[in-house]
C-alpha cells in the first residue's frame, strides 16, 4: 500500500516554543491531507482537512492560529503548533488521500508524532 | 452527532482463540464502516470495510458484517495469532463528506 511518513516521530519542547511536524506521501500525490490528534485512551479527533494549494478547513473548536497547516505541495503538509503549552502535548497523526486508483475511503495514515511540551 | 463506540481494552487472548471486538455506531443516514489496525510503531492501516447494509468485509482472516438493524459492525476472527497483536479502530464515514469518525480503539494482546 501507499506510504505516508511523519517527521519527527517524537519531539520534546519548552513551553512557548513552536513545533513543526511534517507529513509526506512518499509514493503518491496527496490531493487531500488530514491532521488528527489522539489523546490517551481516546479516539482520533480530526483537527483539519487540507487540500493542496488552498487553506485548510478546521474542525469546530480547533484554533487555526494555534495549529497552522500548510499544504504547499502534493506530497507535503506541515502542522505547526505555535507557542506550545503543556496541554498541547498529544499524539498527532496525519493521513493522505488521492492520486491512486482507490476509492474516497482510502486514507493512508502516517505513524504519528508524539509531542511533549514541558 | 455521528459517533462510534467500541469495546474497551485491552483484550488479552491466547493464540488460536476466537476474537470478537464489538463496535456500534450512531449516524444520521447510511455510513460506510471500517476497521483499521495499528501495529506497534506503524500508522493506521485499513483492515476491512463495508459500504452498505448486510455487506461483509473480510481480510487476513478477519470479518465484520454491516448490521443496520443493530447499528453494529463487530470484528471477528476464528483463530488469532501473536502477530495480530495491535490496536484496532472501528470507524465510519458518511457519504456526504470525507471525515472519518473513529472509535477509541481496542488494544489486543495475543499470548503464545
Amino acid at each position: 500500500g501507499a506510504v505516508v511518513s511523519q517527521h519527527p516521530s517524537r519531539v520534546i519542547c519548552k513551553s512557548g516554543t513552536s513545533v513543526k511536524i511534517e507529513c509526506r506521501s512518499l509514493d503518491f500525490q496527496a490531493t487531500t491531507m488530514f491532521w488528527y490528534r489522539q489523546f490517551p485512551k481516546k479516539s482520533l479527533m480530526l483537527m483539519a482537512t487540507s487540500n493542496e494549494g488552498s487553506k485548510a478547513t478546521y474542525e469546530q473548536g480547533v484554533e487555526k492560529d494555534k495549529f497552522l497547516i500548510n499544504h504547499a505541495s502534493l506530497t507535503l503538509s506541515t502542522l505547526t503548533v505555535t507557542s506550545a503549552h503543556p496541554e498541547d502535548s498529544s499524539f498527532y497523526i496525519c493521513s493522505a488521500r488521492g492520486g491512486l486508483a482507490g476509492s474516497r475511503e482510502t486514507q493512508y495514515f502516517g505513524p504519528g508524532t508524539r509531542l511533549l511540551v514541558l | 452527532g455521528d459517533s462510534v463506540t467500541q469495546m474497551e481494552g485491552p483484550v488479552t487472548l491466547s493464540e488460536e482463540a476466537f476474537l470478537t471486538i464489538n463496535c456500534t455506531y450512531t449516524a444520521t443516514g447510511y455510513p460506510s464502516l471500517f476497521w483499521y489496525v495499528q501495529y506497534p510503531g506503524e500508522g493506521l492501516q485499513l483492515l476491512l470495510k463495508a459500504t452498505k447494509a448486510d455487506d461483509k468485509g473480510s481480510n487476513k482472516g478477519f470479518e465484520a458484517t454491516y448490521r443496520k438493524e443493530t447499528t453494529s459492525f463487530h470484528l471477528e476472527k476464528g483463530s488469532v495469532q501473536v502477530s495480530d497483536s495491535a490496536v484496532y479502530f472501528c470507524a465510519l464515514r458518511m457519504n456526504r463528506d470525507d471525515k472519518i469518525i473513529f472509535g477509541k480503539g481496542t488494544r489486543l494482546h495475543i499470548l503464545p
